[in-house]
């Protein structure tokens, strides 16, 4: 199955914003509003801070957002702080014999 | 609070066999699924499947089908994943997860890993 597109890496100052893209296809992310982003320090679990594209979790700062356009949904952080400094996922349902896929990962430098 | 408990690290060889577990607490354990991911060392996240811990109903990824078993205990709170005939690539940390209340998707609730080793 195909697994879904992202950078590699994205950086920035604090207090800027970015955004990250994660490309798929109609059969997964262009097909379904299911898709999810996750927020990975190194030596820890993936933390879910958006889910159905848009959607935050209780606790998820407002900082995070989510949109989708076609195949490609996007993760935008703004006010970046220190903290945010991490390994992106975003993963999306899809109608492929794997129900689920993941992107490659972007690696988050606040500079 | 929800949590998930994985059990601990192992060491395997080629060709063994491996049972991961994951103690769920905090939720009525049957209303929700549980799901099994892996990250191979530098590698992107990796559903392998998912149990049904109502109905014990399994649905696993093609690239594991016949290698994994995903089971559940019901009176134990506890899902189980075996992963057969282990080869090197097989090393991985392995997740169990859950969905939020409510989620059509996303995992809000993860183990803390576990990671196994295939050396010989």
């Amino acid at each position: 199955q195909s697994a879904l597109t992202q950078p590699a890496s994205v950086s920035a100052s604090p207090g800027q914003s970015i955004t990250i893209s994660c490309t798929g296809t109609s059969g997964d992310v262009g097909g379904y509003n299911y898709v999810s982003w996750y927020q990975q320090h190194p030596g820890k679990a993936p933390k879910l801070v958006l889910y159905d594209v848009s959607n935050r979790p209780s606790g998820v700062s407002n900082r995070f957002s989510g949109s989708k356009s076609g195949n490609t949904a996007s993760l935008t952080i703004s006010g970046l702080q220190a903290e945010d400094e991490a390994e992106y996922y975003c993963s999306s349902y899809t109608s492929e014999t794997i129900p689920w896929v993941f992107g490659g990962g972007t690696k988050l430098t606040v500079l | 609070q929800v949590q998930l408990m994985q059990s601990g690290a192992e060491v395997k060889k080629p060709g063994a066999s491996v049972n991961v577990s994951c103690k769920a607490s905090g939720y009525t354990f049957t209303r929700f699924a549980i799901h099994w991911v892996r990250q191979a060392p530098g590698q992107r996240l990796e559903w392998m499947g998912w149990i049904n811990t109502g109905d014990g109903n399994t649905k696993y990824s093609q690239k594991f089908q016949g290698r994994v078993t995903i089971t559940r205990d019901t009176v134990a709170n506890t899902a189980y994943m075996e992963l057969n005939s282990l080869t090197f690539e097989d090393t991985a940390v392995y997740y169990c997860a859950r969905l939020g209340p409510g989620y059509t998707n996303g995992w809000a609730y993860w183990g803390q890993g576990t990671l196994f080793t295939v050396s010989s």
